[in-house]
């Protein structure tokens, strides 16, 4: 059983570039969520995705956006990118009638 | 205002001896806590899911225990595979099962030999 994956592992950009992030949820998960972790920080929740929409949004602005596929996979852009976006950004996957979460490896962004 | 705090911030034990994190928290109506492993570099592990006051989860060396303010992360006898950092979560949304989950900063466990 195959658990949450995400691309590419590690990412290096530059100041006002945009970046794409790929996420596939645990087989039978059709939810997904994104959080931000800095350095020494607990996760920070950016949005989550359910039935191809939007469902809940935390406190990032309008440049992080998403998209859920019909085969529950998901994508996280980031447009403009400043130094204070780097970071490890996670992907989780649940089922919508509970909140256990499981979450994939992460896509260290870096930017320079 | 809605919050999860975590403490200690960092634990350094001896490989067998046992202590406890501890994970507090202001959310009213909780519809349940979670802790999580997470090694340096990586996304966090589940390990388990507490819903009421009460309630007692058991895994290997660590058991979970929840009170109407806090929770518990028991560590029994670690062994120097134990060391990560543990983070316990809340979701902040009432009356949906669609919702974000609230971080503590995490306590940071190092078990030496």
């Amino acid at each position: 059983d195959a658990g949450v994956t995400q691309s590419p592992t590690h990412l290096i950009k530059t100041r006002g570039q945009q970046v794409t992030l790929r996420c596939s949820p645990k087989s039978g998960h059709d939810t997904v969520s994104w959080y931000q972790q800095a350095l020494g920080q607990g996760p920070q929740f950016i949005f989550q995705y359910y039935e191809e929409e939007e469902r809940q949004r935390g406190n990032f602005p309008d440049r992080f956006s998403g998209h859920q596929f019909p085969n529950y996979s998901s994508e996280l852009n980031v447009n403009a990118l400043w130094l204070g976006d780097s970071a490890l950004y996670l992907c989780a996957s649940s089922l919508v009638r509970n909140n256990e979460q499981f979450f994939g490896p992460g896509t260290r962004l870096t930017v320079l | 205002e809605d919050q999860v705090t975590q403490s200690p911030e960092a634990l350094r034990l001896q490989e067998g001896e046992s202590s406890s994190l501890n994970c507090s928290y202001t959310v009213s109506g909780l519809r349940g806590l979670f802790w999580y492993r997470q090694d340096p570099g990586k996304g966090p592990e589940f390990l388990f899911t507490l819903y009421s006051a009460g309630e007692e989860k058991e895994k290997e060396r660590l058991k979970a225990t929840l009170t109407k303010k806090e929770s518990f992360l028991h560590i029994t006898a670690p062994k120097p595979e134990d060391s990560a950092t543990y983070l316990c979560a809340v979701p902040l949304d009432r009356g949906s099962t669609l919702g974000r989950l609230y971080f503590g900063r995490g306590t940071q466990l190092t078990v030496w030999p």
